[in-house]
């Protein structure tokens, strides 16, 4: 079975510093890998995807993620955190056939002026 | 256009009652899905549809649990004889495509319905 692993429930980091959301993956196969955030009130909001091709991923919002097979890790990044930036964030792989989501516990990042 | 909507937007009942919860998905998606997204948890796939079958019901955790989607766009969640450990976020997320897909198809999700049981 596929699964996720975000290894922090909470990551704290000041306006204008970089962010690192770690994200660790189990697959029985070659898997797609997803980030989503939610913001509060928010519906989820897919930021990018990993689907076989290129192992860096650039996404929306100037976050980046790298697929390293040799880690099973999949850890998102950004250069220079937001205050909108602040919000919940999902490391998500697909069950078979694409059409299940699997979603990690989530990791809630903070922002601090 | 307009997303995924979900009505109503919060729902309060008593254990024991029947609750239906509704999601109408993007015009034109002919896949739909319903996830469950407990406090502090990411959302748990329930059941998913491409149009109006349910091609994969596995998510459901009991047989209180039941969707319908009749006519391949609405659908509605079902649950009877609620209970307290019901109390959960009810996401609604449709795509394009489906079955024998192969490659994902972003799927795109509503608000939610947040469903408390007293």
């Amino acid at each position: 079975a596929q699964s996720v692993t975000q290894l922090d429930s909470h990551v704290s980091v000041s306006e204008g510093t970089p962010v690192l959301l770690r994200c660790n993956y189990s697959s029985s196969y070659s898997p797609s890998l997803f980030w989503y955030v939610q913001h509060p009130n928010k519906g989820l909001q897919l930021l990018l995807k990993y689907t076989s091709a290129a192992t860096l991923v650039k996404g929306i919002n100037g976050f980046e993620a790298e697929f390293k097979k040799s880690e099973t890790s999949f850890h998102l990044t950004k250069p220079s955190a937001h205050m909108s930036d602040a919000a919940e964030y999902f490391c998500v792989v697909t069950g078979t056939g694409f059409q299940k989501l699997v979603f990690g516990t989530g990791t809630r990042l903070l922002v601090s002026p | 256009g307009a997303g995924v909507s979900q009505t109503p937007s919060n729902k309060v009942t008593e254990k024991g009652k029947y609750v239906e919860l509704r999601c109408d998905p993007i015009s034109g998606h002919t896949a739909l899905y319903w996830y469950r997204q407990s406090l502090g948890q990411g959302p748990e796939f329930l059941i998913y549809f491409q149009g109006t079958g349910a091609a994969d019901d596995s998510g459901l955790p009991n047989d209180r649990f039941f969707a319908v989607r009749p006519e391949g766009s609405v659908s509605t969640l079902k649950i009877q004889r609620t209970e307290r450990g019901d109390s959960a976020v009810y996401l609604c997320a449709s795509s394009v495509g489906g079955r024998g897909q192969t490659s994902y198809n972003e799927q795109f999700f509503g608000p939610g319905t947040r469903l408390t049981v007293l």
